[in-house]
């Protein structure tokens, strides 16, 4: 098992729907992140977040919105999907090096909602 | 562009082997470059990082290289296990909205045969 949770494990939704995936660690990391991942393709950066503050935002479409509620969890709403974004979603979490702007510290994986667009 | 390349065929190794992984990449210079391991389903595990002023890395059974000139890393498991079997990712630090964080490559499937 990981050290970082994500909840729920699967999910499917409708184009219409509104639902939220969340992330949980508790290893003291101050950046979290969301890559996306489509079958047989690498994990693709979304957003990152640093002590709370959101970092990088990958040109992601608004329909995903990330929140960061404090330093041990990490959401991402989703609202008005399309089929296309049905893919595993991870979560991961590091220490980030402070300063640098640089996150590029090993990264802890949870083992990811897996989201189905209909 | 930036580009990370894993043999996106899988690799086949009779038990007891040593497999080795390539990652090449181009339009990159990284302080260091990181292997991860994937099973169906689940999130890449952090195996090991290698320093651009380091040549080899070792843990346990793994061993990687790391060859800035030629731009490349090797990944190798030595008496290899069916256990061992899984996607392994190579991941460097690309460069996002100006900052550092790590881009994968599309990694390559490792099958041990018994």
């Amino acid at each position: 098992d990981t050290e970082v949770t994500q909840t729920p494990k699967h999910l499917v939704m409708g184009m219409t729907n509104k639902k939220s995936l969340k992330c949980e660690q508790h290893m003291g990391h101050r950046a979290m992140y969301w890559y996306k991942q489509k079958a047989k393709k690498p994990p693709e950066l979304m957003f990152v977040y640093s002590y709370e503050k959101l970092s990088i935002n990958e040109s992601v479409p608004s329909r995903f919105s990330p929140e960061c509620p404090n330093s041990s969890l990490l959401n991402l709403h989703l609202h008005a999907l399309q089929p296309e974004d049905s893919a595993l979603y991870l979560c991961a979490s590091s220490q980030p090096r402070a300063g640098q702007g640089s996150y590029n510290s090993p990264l802890h994986f949870g083992n990811g909602t897996r989201l189905t667009v209909t | 562009s930036q580009k990370i390349e894993q043999n996106s065929e899988a690799l086949n190794i009779q038990e007891g082997k040593t497999a080795t992984l390539t990652c090449n990449y181009t339009n990159y210079s990284p302080a260091y470059l990181q292997w991860y391991r994937q099973d169906p389903g689940r999130g890449p595990v952090f195996l090991l990082l290698i320093r651009e002023n380091e040549k080899e890395k070792r843990k346990e059974r793994l061993k990687v290289t790391f060859d800035t000139t030629l731009k490349q890393s090797l990944f190798h498991i030595t008496a290899s296990q069916p256990a061992d079997s899984a996607t392994y990712l190579c991941a460097l630090e690309g460069i996002f909205t100006g900052r550092r964080a790590l881009t994968f490559g599309s990694g390559t499937r490792l099958q041990v045969q018994p």
